[in-house]
């Protein structure tokens, strides 16, 4: 099936250690998109790719780095450096100006 | 200023009860496409509609239906005869087209919606 998969849905993390979270799509499509939610807020964006090797900061994307070596994989790095990273993450793909989601990754960092 | 506002937080009604969700946009940009998302307690955005701006007609589909104002600069969103699998948090969002923007979206706070049986 066609999709966006993320993966692992809960993730757990010390303070002060770097996680990468994990995002494949098989849509085909050249965007892919970092956002952050946290309780009662909509989403924001981090960071955003349009096409291989090239990737732009979005609104919130101090203490956070991804790339973008393959079509299908635009992975997510949180820093030691995010201040608060216990978040919901969702990553999103687009063609023709529709965005469709991944399930999302949970992060609790104690 | 590019902004969505999503005025109510929580509603909560009885199933079987019509409901509106509200939704208001700012842009000094013509062309913009308008998008409604539901998020259930999975965590995942599910896509209901994109509107683009020169369309201003109406749209139904089922128990859902969308009313588009420009001059109110509104996208509302109505659910006809609730049902208990309708609770969800719903995002309106608003996105630009065109190879200088960035296709991301901005979206609004988000209405938490309870329908109880």
């Amino acid at each position: 099936d066609g999709g966006i998969t993320q993966s692992p849905k809960y993730l757990f993390r010390k303070e002060g250690q770097n996680v990468t979270l994990s995002c494949e799509q098989n849509l085909n499509h050249d965007a892919m998109y970092w956002y952050r939610q946290d309780p009662g807020q909509g989403l924001r964006l981090i960071y955003y790719s349009q096409i291989v090797n090239d990737f732009q900061k979005g609104d919130i994307a101090e203490g956070y780095s991804v790339s973008r070596e393959k079509k299908e994989s635009f992975p997510l790095t949180v820093t030691s450096a995010q201040k608060n990273p216990t978040a919901f993450y969702l990553c999103a793909s687009s063609a023709k100006n529709e965005q469709y989601f991944g399930p999302g990754t949970r992060l609790t960092v104690t | 200023a590019q902004k969505v506002t999503q005025a109510q937080t929580e509603i909560s009604v009885v199933e079987k009860e019509d409901v509106t969700l509200d939704c208001v946009y700012e842009t000094r940009d013509t062309t913009y496409y308008l998008f409604w998302y539901k998020q259930p307690p999975s965590g995942e955005l599910v896509f209901l509609i994109r509107r683009n701006s020169f369309d201003e007609q109406n749209e139904i589909s089922g128990r859902y239906s969308w009313n588009f104002q420009k001059s109110t600069s509104s996208f509302n969103f109505t659910i006809t005869a609730s049902q208990v699998v309708d609770s969800a948090v719903y995002f309106c969002a608003l996105s630009f087209p065109g190879s200088s923007n960035t296709g991301k979206l901005i979206f609004g706070q988000g209405t938490t919606l309870q329908v109880k049986p």
